[in-house]
């Protein structure tokens, strides 16, 4: 029962160029969060997707960040003309299909996004 | 109203002892405590939640106590072993499935042999 999968876990790239970063939630999972995490901070949430769907993006940046769940496929984080203060991790957790109530986030082992 | 504040941020305790990590938050809507343990390089794991309707959840070595009243809750690492040695985060989120998990600073354990 494979967990959270991120991918690549370490992520070089210079000023200017776009970061992608994939995340395939656990198996029976349709909740995916995207949260970063820079050093010595604790993790800050940036949006919440379903399949297809962005239910919540208000701790994304209103420029260069976007984010999707496609029907197939993983979701994915990109970051367009990356600049030095994006460097940190980016953390993917996943939650099951729930009823009313908040259910367990499970987390990725992150990707390391360094930007020279 | 969305801050939960942690602390301390990093404490050293003697193999055996007992850690404590305290929590506060301000918003009275949240309903939901986890708290995450992290090691160096890797993703946060679950390690125990409480809603608060108990004011107490034991699971193995781990407690977490929660004051509904004073609006904090507590981590108590009981017998702390080496290999407790990580970061431990607290976090808060509204009831309502699919909301976000806000999350504090972060503690830094120590626990030497």
């Amino acid at each position: 029962n494979a967990g959270v999968m991120q991918n690549p876990r370490h992520l070089v790239r210079r000023r200017g160029q776009e970061a992608r970063l994939r995340c395939s939630p656990m198996k029976g999972h349709s909740h995916v969060y995207w949260y970063r995490q820079l050093p010595e901070e604790g993790l800050k949430f940036m949006v919440y997707l379903q399949k297809e769907n962005i239910i919540d993006e208000s701790g994304m940046p209103k420029e260069r960040f976007s984010a999707e769940f496609p029907k197939e496929g993983p979701s994915i984080l990109r970051i367009q003309q990356v600049v030095r203060g994006d460097s940190a991790a980016y953390f993917c957790a996943s939650s099951r299909t729930s009823g009313r109530y908040q259910e367990t986030q499970y987390f990725g082992p992150g990707t390391r996004l360094l930007v020279l | 109203q969305q801050q939960v504040k942690q602390s301390p941020q990093s404490l050293i305790v003697q193999k055996g002892g007992i850690s404590i990590i305290n929590c506060a938050y301000e918003n009275t809507a949240f309903d939901y405590f986890p708290w995450y343990q992290q090691f160096p390089g890797k993703g946060p794991a679950l390690l125990i939640a409480i809603r608060p309707d108990v004011s107490e959840k034991k699971e193995g070595r781990f407690t977490i106590s929660f004051n509904k009243s004073a609006k904090q809750f507590s981590l108590h690492i009981m017998d702390s072993q080496p290999g407790d040695s990580a970061t431990y985060f607290c976090a808060a989120s509204m009831p309502q499935a699919g909301t976000a998990l806000i999350f504090g600073k972060g503690t830094t354990l120590s626990v030497s042999s």
